[in-house]
């Protein structure tokens, strides 16, 4: 079974550009989530969709990220524009059921200079 | 608010020795699942433990094990017969849906 995949591994961009960030789940986990770390902080949750549908988008810092998952498969994080706060980890994760345990993709490394 | 507390931002351990990690939460649930993930130096986060709140007996694999003290809401993970291989990240984390973190605690395992 493949596990949850993210592209790309590391991005670097300017203030002000965009950046699209791309999870794959594990095949057949309807609850997929999106966390970021940040300057060696803890990590937090940023939201949850179940299948396509946003379950809860408390953790998501301002409307200049922007979420989809399309047919309830892959995720797309988008951020538009970037600050230089913007800057940290990324990290998707999915299961197959909710408060259950989470399976973890190996991370986006976002750098805004 | 749910937080999760990790009070050790570094451990050491000398190989074959036995480590603990301490973690302490606060919540009003009364049913959430507690989870040590592991990071290893640019890696991928593993799951390393799972306890259930309504458990009772503390959960082990293999080397490792929890303290669950639900009363004072302390989840500290003990390490055994360390390795090498064990020096890593650790995160405490709580669950009632959406995974809550410590800070971590990088744990060094010396030769």
């Amino acid at each position: 079974e493949a596990g949850v995949t993210q592209f790309p591994s590391h991005s670097v961009i300017e203030k002000g550009q965009t950046v699209t960030l791309r999870c794959d789940p594990i095949s057949g986990h309807d609850n997929l989530y999106w966390y970021r770390r940040v300057m060696g902080k803890e990590i937090k949750f940023l939201l949850h969709f179940v299948k396509e549908s946003k379950q809860d988008e408390s953790g998501m810092p301002n409307n200049r990220f922007l979420a989809e998952r399309t047919g309830g498969t892959y995720s797309t994080l988008k951020v538009q524009p970037a600050e230089l706060e913007d800057s940290g980890v990324y990290f998707c994760a999915s299961s197959r059921y909710t408060i259950y345990e989470q399976y973890f993709g190996p991370g986006t490394r976002l750098t805004v200079t | 608010a749910q937080t999760v507390t990790q009070s050790q931002p570094e451990m050491s351990v000398q190989e074959a020795e036995t480590v603990t990690l301490s973690c302490t939460y606060d919540t009003s649930e009364s049913d959430y699942y507690l989870f040590w993930y592991k990071q290893p130096p640019s890696r991928q986060m593993i799951l390393v433990i799972r306890q259930e709140a309504y458990k009772q007996q503390n959960a082990t694999e293999n080397r490792f094990s929890v303290n669950f003290q639900k009363a004072a809401k302390s989840f500290s993970l003990k390490i055994s017969d360390s390795q090498l291989g064990d020096a890593a990240m650790y995160f405490c984390a709580f669950s009632t849906n959406k995974l809550i973190f410590g800070t971590g605690t990088l744990l060094a395992v010396q030769p």
